[in-house]
């Protein structure tokens, strides 16, 4: 089945800089990519996601890159907020009706 | 739109009785997801429906967990008997068939005592 790996599962950032989480899956037939982001004692929520005919898709501060090659795909935040303290998680599947496989997750602290 | 709906939120039990989870999906979703989620392994998938069918349980521990989605706005998810291991937070998500995002409920925290 599909493994995917998410570094690092700490990251602390100073606010206002950019932060970083990288996945890697193992499975070439994926091809849905989406990023939750949990608070404490609340449900995953969907940030972003890219699909595997889309090299980089942006939201405001938040982008995705995808390098279906290698097979990765990272998150990254740009002008960090208090706000953006939280758990992220990465996921995979193989399209829209699949059932996701999370990484472990990262721990974002964002450091007044 | 009132999202993915759970129930119960929290349940507390005890080791041997039979604890059953609800769902109901969001409105014109046609695929439910069943994930459990615990610090020792994360978010793991247990089932999911496509059109009230199940398609893949291949996540569903063991016999004691069984899932049923009788109609387009119901799934239940059942433990039976429940044992301390089962411990968990159960979380139903939801998606259409265009989009493909899935959207999470608020789950159900689960204790077994």
């Amino acid at each position: 089945g599909e493994n995917v790996e998410q570094h690092p599962s700490t990251l602390s950032v100073q606010e206002g800089d950019s932060a970083v989480i990288k996945c890697t899956y193992s499975d070439s037939a994926s091809n849905y990519f989406p990023w939750y982001k949990q608070e404490l004692g609340k449900r995953p929520q969907l940030i972003i996601d890219i699909r595997s005919n889309v090299g980089e898709k942006k939201d405001q501060r938040i982008a995705v890159t995808l390098n279906k090659t290698a097979k990765h795909f990272s998150l990254h935040i740009t002008e960090t907020q208090p706000e953006d303290s939280a758990v992220y998680f990465c996921a995979v599947a193989g399209g829209g009706a699949d059932g996701l496989t999370f990484g472990k997750g990262t721990h974002l602290i964002i450091q007044p | 739109d009132a999202g993915v709906i759970q129930s119960p939120r929290h349940e507390v039990t005890e080791m041997g009785q039979e604890v059953t989870l609800r769902c109901k999906p969001i409105s014109g979703h046609n695929s439910l997801f069943w994930y459990r989620q615990t610090m020792m392994r994360g978010l793991e998938l247990l089932i999911y429906f496509n059109n009230n069918v199940p398609i893949d349980d291949s996540g569903m521990p063991e016999d004691r967990f069984s899932a049923k989605m009788p109609n387009a706005s119901f799934s239940t998810l059942k433990i039976q008997p429940s044992e301390p291991r089962d411990s968990a937070v159960y979380f139903c998500a939801s998606s259409s068939p265009r989009q493909g995002k899935q959207f999470f409920g608020p789950g159900t925290r689960l204790t077994v005592l």
